[in-house]
């Protein structure tokens, strides 16, 4: 069965406490990752495609990085307005788009 | 260019109500998607429609219908609402064709009591 699982569920860093979220995942024949952040009250925003092991995009203080059999998120330095949940995607094989729990991530100033 | 625009924001309905939540977008996306997204359970597709024409049950399909009504829009009816369809509602859109991320509307939270 087509997965994908996140962790840790909930993560509180200090303001320039870097820290990684992961997204492991169970699909068959991958086509590609996303992440998204969401803000309360708000959709999910798009933040990264990966499309194969080994790939790496930066974006400010995040980079996402991809495995064959999961993706980092990279927080480094964070600051209180990288608060929010960020959700982990895949679009599998059939073309089905399977999402995450999400990581509800908190940074106290 | 607004992207994805959802309506109403907000809902309250009476169990056995219906009422129709509308999406629209203005990317020239082929594909669109509704889902529901309920604490701890992440976001969950209800329907999906590949392109213009074509509608297809996604994981949570029961108690829902759907009309692409032409390429920009794609509409989910509730016919007789339930208090477990208490959820944010979200529509998305992508381009379809290929790999590709997913464009996400402002949500609409509904509560039936």
């Amino acid at each position: 069965e087509d997965q994908v699982t996140q962790s840790p569920e909930a993560l509180r860093l200090q303001e320039g406490e870097s820290s990684s979220l992961n997204c492991s995942y169970t699909v068959s024949g991958l086509r590609g990752l996303f992440w998204y952040r969401q803000d309360p009250g708000k959709g999910p925003e798009f933040l990264f495609t990966l499309y194969s092991a080994g790939e790496e995009k930066e974006k400010e203080r995040l980079k996402a990085t991809l495995t064959k059999k999961e993706s980092f998120l990279h927080i480094t330095a964070p600051k209180p307005e990288d608060s929010a949940t960020y959700l982990c995607a895949v679009q599998a094989g059939d073309d089905k788009i399977i999402f995450g729990k999400g990581t509800r991530l908190h940074i106290l100033p | 260019n607004a992207g994805v625009t959802q309506t109403p924001k907000f809902q309250v309905l009476k169990t056995g109500q219906s009422m129709t939540l509308q999406c629209a977008q203005d990317m020239n996306h082929n594909s669109m998607y509704w889902y529901r997204q309920d604490p701890g359970m992440g976001l969950r597709l209800i329907y999906y429609s590949a392109s213009e024409g074509t509608t297809d049950k996604g994981e949570v399909p029961n108690g829902y219908n759907v009309s692409r009504l032409n390429k920009r829009e794609f509409s989910l009816r509730l016919e007789s609402a339930a208090p477990s369809q208490t959820s944010v509602y979200f529509c998305a859109s992508r381009m379809g064709a290929g790999v590709g991320e997913q464009y996400f509307g402002p949500g609409t939270r509904l509560t039936v009591t």
